[in-house]
């Protein structure tokens, strides 16, 4: 059963700062991997998809990473600002279904 | 394009009682979901759909029910609500899992006593 674990579960940053998010996956037959955003209250926001075959992506500040041999992904910030204040999700299709397995996400808050 | 809508945004249902969580994209895709999240957990998938007339149960079917009659609604059906029922549900939608990216309704607030 693949599962699909974050780290930290929670992250403070003083403003400025880069930072890096952890994802990891135990079953590396996946179709591709997908990074969430979710603000207090609100639904999810997709900011970023990696096929299986990719090795990263990037979207301005952010740039996420595939390393599907050990079963890893990383989010990295750039420059952080207190905007990016939100829960980050990293979430893994598998391989041979049609569903989305998420991780419990990582609580970033950016300080001014 | 409005998206992913889903009404109501928030409900409180007694035990026993049933209702109808309502989820319409008009971006045309095939694929619809059902998840649940509770307090501090990643999301749960309830049901999924990958077209009109085609449904099939996730990680957490039991006591919910799901309908596809058109490719832009999904109604999740919670029939005799438990206090165990009580979570946030989204609804989303993606053109295909294994392509592309799940777009995700704001969420229904659901809380049962």
């Amino acid at each position: 059963k693949q599962e699909v674990t974050q780290i930290p579960a929670a992250l403070s940053v003083p403003e400025g700062e880069n930072l890096v998010l952890n994802c990891s996956f135990t079953d590396s037959a996946i179709y591709n991997l997908q990074w969430f955003r979710q603000d207090p209250g609100k639904g999810l926001t997709s900011l970023l998809l990696i096929q299986s075959s990719q090795r990263e992506q990037t979207s301005g500040r952010l740039n996420a990473s595939l390393d599907k041999s050990s079963g890893r992904s990383t989010l990295y910030i750039a420059a952080s600002q207190p905007g990016d204040s939100a829960t980050y999700l990293c979430a893994v299709c598998q391989g041979g279904s049609e569903k989305l397995v998420f991780g419990k996400g990582t609580k970033l808050t950016v300080n001014p | 394009n409005a998206g992913v809508t889903q009404t109501p945004k928030f409900r409180i249902l007694k035990i026993g009682q049933s209702m109808t969580l309502q989820c319409t994209q008009d971006m045309n895709h095939n694929y619809m979901y059902w998840y649940r999240q509770d307090p501090g957990m990643g999301l749960k998938l309830i049901y999924y759909s990958v077209g009109a007339g085609i449904t099939d149960k996730g990680e957490v079917p039991n006591g919910y029910n799901v309908s596809r009659s058109t490719t832009e609604d999904f109604p999740l059906r919670l029939e005799l609500a438990a206090p165990s029922q009580t979570s946030v549900y989204f609804c989303a939608s993606s053109y295909s899992t294994l392509s592309g990216e799940q777009y995700f309704g704001p969420g229904t607030r659901l809380t049962v006593t």
